[in-house]
């Protein structure tokens, strides 16, 4: 079975500083690694996923995440953040089948 | 297009009671799952439909939760003899096809109270 933890539960940033959330995950074999956003009031959207290929992945709002398979980690980061940011963020992770096993999320708050 | 949707948004209940949770998967998507997600946790898989069949239920707690999901669309999480255990937000999502690649759309929950 895989697990993921989420080091971080809880990340304050003032707006256009960077920000990093870190995800570590447990499994024996390969798998599909993911990170989802939850807004105020609104539910999981998928934020960003590694499927395969080059380590790095983006998303269409600036965030980015990182693959490393040496180190399990698969951290989230954005070099400038702004006040709509403000959400719930969790990893996930998939051993290629349909089960998704997220962490306890990261609450990040921007500050103006 | 519409999103995953479910209802009631809330639900509140007594200890003992039954209840029933409602999903309406994206159209189109044969697969759809249910999460329960507990105050201060990640979302936990209870159950994974493709079509009408349950492909895994092995995420249900115990035989108070059911789910079926008869004609391969709209999905219904039953619990019975509720626990105050059971307070938790619901979630339900829904893909095209069972494989992890393509991403579990999301609907907003419902979040349960069990007094």
């Amino acid at each position: 079975a895989q697990s993921v933890t989420q080091l971080d539960s809880q990340v304050p940033v003032f707006e256009e500083a960077p920000v990093e959330l870190r995800c570590n995950y447990s499994s024996s074999v390969s798998v599909y690694l993911f990170w989802y956003v939850q807004y105020p009031n609104q539910g999981l959207q998928l934020l960003l996923k590694y499927l395969s290929g080059s380590t790095l992945v983006e998303s269409i709002n600036g965030f980015e995440a990182e693959f490393n398979k040496s180190q399990t980690s698969f951290h989230l980061r954005k070099p400038s953040v702004h006040i709509s940011d403000t959400a719930e963020y969790f990893c996930a992770v998939s051993k290629n089948d349909y089960k998704l096993s997220f962490g306890a999320g990261t609450t990040v708050t921007v500050r103006a | 297009g519409a999103g995953v949707s479910q209802t009631p948004s809330n639900k509140v209940t007594e200890k003992g009671k039954y209840v029933e949770l409602r999903c309406d998967p994206i159209s189109g998507h044969t697969a759809l799952y249910w999460y329960r997600q507990s105050l201060g946790q990640g979302p936990e898989f209870l159950i994974y439909f493709q079509g009408t069949g349950a492909a895994d239920d092995s995420g249900l707690p115990n035989d108070r939760f059911f789910a079926v999901r008869p004609e391969g669309s709209v999905s219904t999480l039953k619990i019975q003899r509720t626990e105050r255990g059971d307070s938790a937000v619901y979630l339900c999502a829904s893909s095209p096809s069972g494989r992890a690649e393509t991403g579990q759309f999301f609907g907003p929950g419902t979040r349960l109270t069990v007094l």
